[in-house]
Parts: structure tokens; sequence; C-alpha cells
């Protein structure tokens, strides 16, 4: 159990659907994070949040809508999704701005999302 | 720029030590973190490092050259469930973390 909590773990969803990625974190971190991971490739980083707010967005397409209600909760709306979009969709929180802290970021166990 | 390599992937034996190599290449550094992610399950912290030298931790251990740009992740006595993929990962400027694409490590009895 790292803390970290993401649901659905599996997604199965045609181009013109609309759905949402939900992560939850327990360990009162303030910074969370989406990743896509794909196949033999390097986690890439979508969106940070650091105290809700969003600090990070590398060029990721506009079908992809994060939202941060509060500390815990992070989600991430999709629509008109390409298949190349499939891909493992991991959620990450992490304690920031502590002197002397390593700062690690831990993961939920992510989403496997699949676009027909 | 911004680039990180590692092997694609390293098979070893069964109590034996092998040694996974990272190479990075950042506009700033803020240290080297490696992860450890089984298949199917999410990445977990393994070890940091800042400064240059090695930070053992049980029969794992990291070391770290800056000047070199380049870190190595040792397991000893390895173990089946040692079977996994290992993500290198620095931390830049930003105190963002770049990431390797992995090295999966196959364990054979």
């Amino acid at each position: 159990e790292t803390g970290v909590t993401q649901t659905p773990r599996h997604l199965v969803m045609g181009m013109t659907n609309k759905k949402s990625l939900k992560c939850e974190q327990h360990l009162g971190h303030n910074a969370m994070y989406w990743y896509k991971q794909s196949a033999k490739k390097p986690l890439e980083l979508m969106f940070v949040y650091s105290l809700e707010e969003r600090v990070e967005n590398n060029s990721v397409p506009s079908r992809f809508s994060p939202e941060c209600p509060n500390s815990s909760h992070l989600f991430l709306h999709l629509h008109t999704l390409q298949p190349e979009d499939s891909a493992l969709y991991l959620c990450a929180s992490s304690q920031e701005g502590l002197m002397g802290h390593i700062n690690e970021q831990f993961f939920g166990p992510g989403t496997r999302l699949t676009v027909l | 720029g911004q680039n990180i390599d590692q092997p694609t992937e390293m098979t070893a034996t069964e109590g034996a030590i092998v040694q996974i190599n990272c190479t990075y290449q950042t506009s700033g550094f803020n240290g080297l973190f490696w992860y450890q992610q089984h298949a199917g399950e999410a990445p977990t912290f393994l070890s940091y490092n800042v400064l240059d030298g090695l930070e053992e931790k049980g029969r794992f251990s990291s070391f770290l050259s800056r000047s070199k740009g380049y870190s190595y992740l040792l397991l000893k006595e390895l173990q089946m469930k040692d079977s996994a993929s290992y993500l290198c990962a620095d931390m830049d400027s930003n105190y963002q973390l770049i990431w390797g694409a992995g090295t999966k490590l196959i364990i054979k009895p």
C-alpha cells in the first residue's frame, strides 16, 4: 500500500467517449502529478499541481484536462482521445518545500487505458 | 538538453550481483533517483543520491559521479523477486524528475 490510490485500474473507451481518471493520496502531501507511461518509453510528465495550483503543463493536448479540487484529489478528464493515447496513466504525490527532504514521489498503481 | 540513458534489458542469475548503469545530461541537477517497478505495479522509491559516492541500503547500493553524469544501481544476492524494471531519474533545476526508459532486469534460477 503506497498511500496513493487510482480508479479505475483499467479503462477501455472509444474515441468519442468522455471519461475521468481519479487519484487520491492519503499521505498529506502538497504536490500531485500525472504521468503517461508507454511501453519502453520514459515516464512522460503531463501535469503538476503544487498547493492545488497547476505549475506544469508539458505541452499536453487539450483532450486531456486535469482538475485538482483539493490537495488530496486529482482528476484527469479525457475526451475525444486517439488510439495513440493508450498507455498506463500514473498519478504520484510528494511533499514539496521541505529543506533537506528528499521529496521522493509516491506513485499510485496506475490506470491502464485502451482507446479503440 | 535533458537525456537519461540506461540499458533496455539485463539478465542475471539468482544469488549473483548486477550493476545497472545510468547516464544523464541535464541543464540543472538536484539529485538522482532510482525506482523499482514490478510489472503491472506502481514504481517504488529505492534510492536518492545528490553527493558523489556510494549509498548502501541492504542488498541495494547506488553510486553517483556528478562530474561524469553517471550513476549505477548495484543489486547483491539477487532474488527472483528482484525481477522488475529499474527506473533512473534525475531531478532538474525546476525540481522535476527527468526519467529514463527503465532497465528490465530478468533473474534466472
